[in-house]
């Protein structure tokens, strides 16, 4: 069974239309993120939650809003998709109790979006 | 301006040969360097990691060289095998800055039979 699940894991929409991504755990990791990943340009940080009343922004968060329901659960929303939001969408866990340094993170499967 | 930079994007080599992949930072605030090995249709999975206090980490197979002062690190496979075909991400990341993960754009590596 998957550590780390992600649903839909694609999805096609329109320009304008709400569309949220969900992401469950059964780690019982307390940090969650959510990162966008486009050909050549790597991974990058959308937005991050270090426990259930954290909530944080990252690296290009303009067009995003999140939603931390509970430990296990993070949701990425598009308020109003636009075409230049089409990636791959990646939802990771990290548990902060490894001494100090980086947490390893643990990354779902993936939800390819694409916004006509 | 990214911060991690893998400045080639694919490659080949044959099986049972070495593949080198590189990677270059820029923010001398990074403490802790990561590998990450991606397949298609899934997520990318932790390799290997180095902290800034080393220059060397090996696991096996893969070993991860840090030069600080050139701000530079390398992953070697040795000897590379047809499942190391994949997409490798290099990330690093700052203590001082909350632990978060900055990505190098990847490198494709194909290993031939």
């Amino acid at each position: 069974d998957a550590d780390v699940t992600q649903t839909p894991r694609n999805r096609i929409t329109k320009t304008g239309k709400r569309i949220m991504l969900e992401c469950s755990q059964t780690k019982g990791h307390d940090r969650m993120y959510w990162y966008r990943q486009d050909p050549g340009l790597g991974l990058r940080l959308i937005y991050y939650s270090f426990d259930v009343k954290d909530i944080n922004k990252g690296e290009i968060s303009d067009g995003y809003s999140v939603s931390r329901q509970a430990q296990a659960k993070f949701s990425l929303s598009l308020e109003s998709a636009i075409p230049n939001q089409t990636a791959l969408y990646f939802c990771a866990t990290s548990d902060d109790r490894q001494g100090g340094y980086t947490d390893t993170q643990y990354f779902g499967p993936g939800t390819r979006l694409t916004v006509l | 301006d990214q911060q991690v930079k893998q400045n080639s994007p694919s490659l080949s080599v044959q099986e049972g040969r070495i593949s080198i992949l590189n990677c270059d930072y820029t923010n001398s605030m990074f403490d802790y360097f990561l590998w990450y090995k991606k397949y298609p249709a899934e997520g990318p999975t932790f390799l290997i990691s180095i902290s800034s206090i080393k220059d060397k980490n090996e696991d096996g197979r893969f070993t991860v060289f840090l030069n600080k002062s050139a701000k530079h690190l390398s992953l070697h496979i040795v000897p590379s095998q047809p499942g190391d075909s994949a997409v490798y991400f290099c990330a690093a990341s700052a203590k001082a800055a909350g632990n978060k993960l900055t990505f190098g754009g990847g490198t494709r590596v194909l290993v031939k039979p």
